[in-house]
């Protein structure tokens, strides 16, 4: 079946350090989206990518989805201890519009 | 962005009882919803389609008569742990698809609902 790796399973940075998650599917995918569940939280949107090779930044986050469509990256700038929680990449179930499968997940620890 | 409201938050229940969580969205129509069961320290697992108006979509190996799933309006799915036993704690996550200005289907998660059976 349809499977969305993410790497690493966690990272720990010092605060001021770059970050970033890889993820991988097995299938090609019409979108990838990312959310972040801050600990004891619920998962939150940040944003969908669409296009081959597509970049877009959110201030200090920068995501990529890769040429074939099967990988993306979330890439952080300068950690803050705000950004402590998981990420997760999610893209849609094989052959749904709306259904989606989430990666395996990244924790981020930031520390001063 | 859209709102999506998940009660209870917690819930501690004996063996065998039943438990209904609900899954509100506040401000927009939701014709689909989501659950999902997340294990500590791991990913979401899709549990279901909540289809308003129509039978909910269960994942492979997900009991639809131990988890059964109501889609009464275009706000609202409950879904209901039926004879709760300890392998059922958890923390059950709800979320509802809507689409933004330039036609994205994202989806809006409750808060969860943590379950504990004793």
């Amino acid at each position: 079946g349809q499977q969305v790796m993410q790497i690493p399973q966690y990272q720990h940075v010092q605060e001021g350090e770059d970050f970033t998650t890889y993820c991988n599917s097995s299938t090609t995918l019409s979108n990838i989206q990312w959310y972040k569940q801050r600990p004891g939280g619920h998962p939150v949107f940040l944003i969908q990518l669409v296009k081959s090779g597509e970049v877009k930044k959110q201030k200090r986050l920068t995501f990529q989805f890769g040429e074939a469509k099967k990988n993306s990256s979330l890439h952080i700038t300068a950690t803050q201890t705000t950004d402590v929680g998981t990420y997760f990449c999610a893209g849609p179930v094989t052959g749904t519009a709306s259904k989606l499968t989430f990666g395996t997940g990244t924790r981020l620890q930031v520390t001063l | 962005g859209a709102v999506v409201s998940q009660h209870p938050s917690r819930v501690i229940c004996k063996s065998g009882t039943s438990v209904k969580i609900e899954c509100r969205s506040l401000d927009f129509q939701a014709t689909t919803m989501f659950w999902y069961r997340q294990f500590p320290k791991q990913s979401l697992m899709l549990m279901a389609t909540s289809n308003e108006g129509s039978k909910a979509t269960y994942e492979q190996g997900v009991e639809k008569d131990k988890f059964l799933i109501n889609h009464a309006s275009l706000t609202l799915s409950t879904l209901t742990v039926t004879s709760a036993h300890p392998e059922d704690s958890s923390f059950y996550i709800c979320s509802a698809r809507s689409q933004d200005r330039g036609g994205k289907n994202i989806q809006y998660f409750g808060a969860g609902t943590r379950l504990s059976v004793l």
